[in-house]
């Protein structure tokens, strides 16, 4: 059974740098055929895909336009976890932060099966 | 963007009511889409992708339909754990996945 498990601080005070990381049990963050994802939830803007890395013989990454210039999510192999960074934060960056894997089905059909337990970050 | 809409916002349910909830997009997406429970204080579960696959575990008084810019979430028989607000997700668009605003069901 996959579990991610995410630590990181839950205030952060405005123009400095959210840092959440995602530790994976029962998955390979460098397994060929996953992806891992940073979505966020907040009243004002639901549920909003942030990015994603993954492995295909090299590392990839993708960004939503909505936060790309200040967001890096970076693997971590050697502790099989990933990690976003997200710059320059403002009050509007308040919300709940999960992590998610999506397992990259080979038909093209792509969703999250396996979520972390989310972090309340509050930018203040 | 591809812009997805759900209706309704909110719905109250008796236990055994047949429930459906609507998502629409605002742009063909083929079979691309996702349905997930959200309760407060957990995370997102998973509940169909591809617009009608179950998810593992998911009870089958779950069930979706629909293809293009249409799509539905069906419970059969309403269960007092159902409560929750459901979400679609569409990935037609990968990576640039969008959800809707969701669906508040109480019981």
């Amino acid at each position: 059974q996959v579990q991610l498990q995410q630590s990181g601080p839950g205030l952060v005070k405005p123009s400095h740098t959210v840092s959440l990381t995602c530790a994976i049990s029962g998955d390979r963050v460098s397994r060929n055929g996953a992806a891992w994802n940073w979505i966020r939830q907040s009243p004002s803007r639901g549920l909003e895909w942030l990015g994603r890395t993954y492995f295909r013989s090299k590392w990839y990454t993708d960004y939503a336009v909505s936060v790309q210039g200040r967001i890096t999510i970076n693997p971590d192999t050697s502790k099989n976890q990933f990690s976003l960074q997200l710059n320059s934060v403002t009050p509007e960056d308040t919300a709940v932060y999960y992590c998610a894997r999506d397992p990259l089905g080979a038909d093209g059909h792509y969703y999250f099966d396996f979520w972390g337990q989310g972090t309340l970050v509050t930018v203040s | 963007d591809i812009q997805m809409t759900q209706s309704p916002s909110s719905l109250s349910a008796s236990v055994g009511d047949r429930v459906t909830i609507t998502c629409r997009a605002s742009q063909s997406i083929s079979r691309f889409l996702n349905w997930y429970q959200y309760k407060p204080g957990t995370a997102p579960k998973l509940l169909i992708y591809s617009a009608s696959t179950l998810q593992n575990g998911v009870p089958p008084r779950f069930s979706g339909s629909g293809s293009g810019t249409e799509f539905t979430l069906t419970i059969s028989s309403v269960q007092p754990d159902d409560f929750g607000t459901y979400y679609c997700q569409q990935s037609y668009s990968s990576p640039m996945y969008t959800f809707g605003r969701g669906t508040k069901l109480e019981i």
